[in-house]
């Protein structure tokens, strides 16, 4: 079974902090993702990356990086983290670029920005 | 902008029968996919059509129209487990980015 894993299930950080979460994935997968998740707004895509060191902005890319140096590493950076970014981030991968290829979640961090 | 559009929330009652719409306002994409997602838990897949029309894997069934621009995902012999969230997703024709429905919370009662 694929396992995506990611650092923390929950995190608290201060308004102005730099901000990382991390993401593994086990499986040699090409693709990753990052989203946001929030109430009524479904999952929203702030970044991926289709292969290593090659990334694209999604939906909501504003107050955030992202770095993937390592095929199964995909790291998302909060530059100066700020109370509208408290929210759950998931993590995903996928095999390849076929349409049918699934992603994978990680169980997500919650984090809470005060 | 492109959108995916389900009903907040739906509740059945055990063994029934319940339809998860997804309504769509994309430009092109490939096929439609659902996830469930448990109260604290990952997004897991479900299901895909690649084309339209009907497949169905066991209790759970997914149909695709694209000239309806609409599909739904089926669930039969509801069972208390299946309480979740549901969500529909189309990849982006051309790139490699998904988008997500606004997800629909389903609740089956005893």
């Amino acid at each position: 079974d694929v396992k995506v894993t990611q650092s923390s299930r929950y995190l608290v950080k201060r308004t102005g902090e730099k901000v990382f979460l991390e993401c593994v994935q086990d499986m040699d997968h090409e693709n990753m993702f990052w989203y946001r998740q929030d109430p009524g707004l479904g999952l929203r895509l702030i970044y991926f990356s289709y292969d290593v060191k090659m990334k694209e902005k999604g939906d909501i890319p504003e107050g955030y990086s992202v770095s993937r140096e390592k095929k199964e590493r995909f790291s998302l950076i909060l530059e100066s983290a700020s109370t509208n970014q408290t929210s759950m981030y998931l993590c995903a991968s996928r095999l390849g670029t076929a349409s049918n290829q699934p992603q994978h979640f990680g169980d997500g961090t919650r984090l809470s920005i005060l | 902008g492109q959108s995916l559009e389900q009903p907040s929330e739906v509740t059945a009652v055990e063994g029934a029968i319940v339809q998860i719409n997804c309504t769509y306002q994309t430009s092109g994409f490939y096929g439609l996919s659902w996830y469930q997602q448990h109260d604290g838990g990952a997004p897991t897949f479900l299901s895909y059509n690649a084309l339209d029309g009907l497949e169905e894997t066991g209790r759970f069934s997914s149909f695709l129209s694209r000239s309806d621009s609409y599909g739904y995902l089926l669930l039969q012999e509801l069972q208390m487990k299946d309480s979740a969230s549901y969500f529909c997703a189309v990849r982006d024709r051309g790139t490699y980015k998904y988008i997500f429905g606004t997800g629909t919370r389903l609740k089956v009662l005893a």
